[in-house]
């Protein structure tokens, strides 16, 4: 039973460049989570999806777009990354918003 | 004011100390309690979840929720050198977005 599954665990991009962080889960989850966490930030809510076709800005979704594809994946983009963006991303999901929600591993990202 | 407060240590205790985790909350509203703990370069992991006062008892876990002094606390019995993580508190209201508290480091001396 896989959870909840993000691709990459690692990136390096320049500044400017473009990519996509992806997840997935297999639990039957209506919810879907991004976070950032940030040494003394702890864990900033980015955007979440409350269910499938729904998607709405968290506490900093400057410079990111996301996409609910189906019930299972909700990805997040960088459209033009910046330094600023350098970060630990994890994605969540749970049955619905507020309840007990189950992590990914993260994706490290550095922003050069 | 944040939210949720959450003291970030660092806590240092011997192993088989009893540990005791807390937060405190402003918003009386707040109906869902959860407790995570991470690892160094890890996702968080789902340890407790309780939707009222009182305490709910898991192993060696014991999470504690005062609603009148808005007040939640995690208590680990004998602890282990493998406990040694964050631990972060987490609620929510009216199935709405969860506010996390900051965490404490938590290291458990063998």
């Amino acid at each position: 039973n896989a959870g909840v599954t993000q691709t990459p665990k690692f990136q390096v991009l320049k500044t400017g460049q473009s990519m996509t962080l992806q997840c997935a889960q297999d639990m039957n989850h209506n919810s879907m989570y991004w976070y950032r966490q940030d040494p003394g930030m702890g864990l900033r809510l980015i955007y979440y999806s409350a269910s499938e076709g729904t998607t709405d800005k968290g506490e900093v979704p400057n410079g990111y777009n996301v996409s609910r594809l189906n019930k299972r994946e909700f990805s997040l983009r960088l459209e033009s990354a910046a330094p600023s963006q350098t970060s630990v991303y994890f994605c969540a999901s749970s049955f619905t918003v507020g309840t007990e929600a189950f992590f990914g591993q993260g994706t490290r990202l550095t922003v050069v | 004011q944040k939210e949720v407060e959450q003291d970030p240590g660092p806590l240092s205790v011997p192993e088989g100390a009893i540990v005791s985790l807390n937060c405190t909350y402003s918003n009386s509203a707040f109906q869902y309690f959860m407790w995570y703990r991470q690892y160094s370069r890890k996702g968080p992991e789902l340890l407790m979840y309780t939707y009222s006062s009182g305490n709910k008892e898991d192993g060696r876990f014991t999470a504690q929720v005062d609603k009148s002094s808005k007040y939640i606390s995690l208590f680990i019995r004998d602890s282990q050198p493998s406990d040694s993580a964050t631990y972060l508190c987490a609620m929510s209201y009216n199935f709405n977005k969860f506010y996390f508290g900051s965490g404490t480091k938590l290291n458990v001396k063998p």
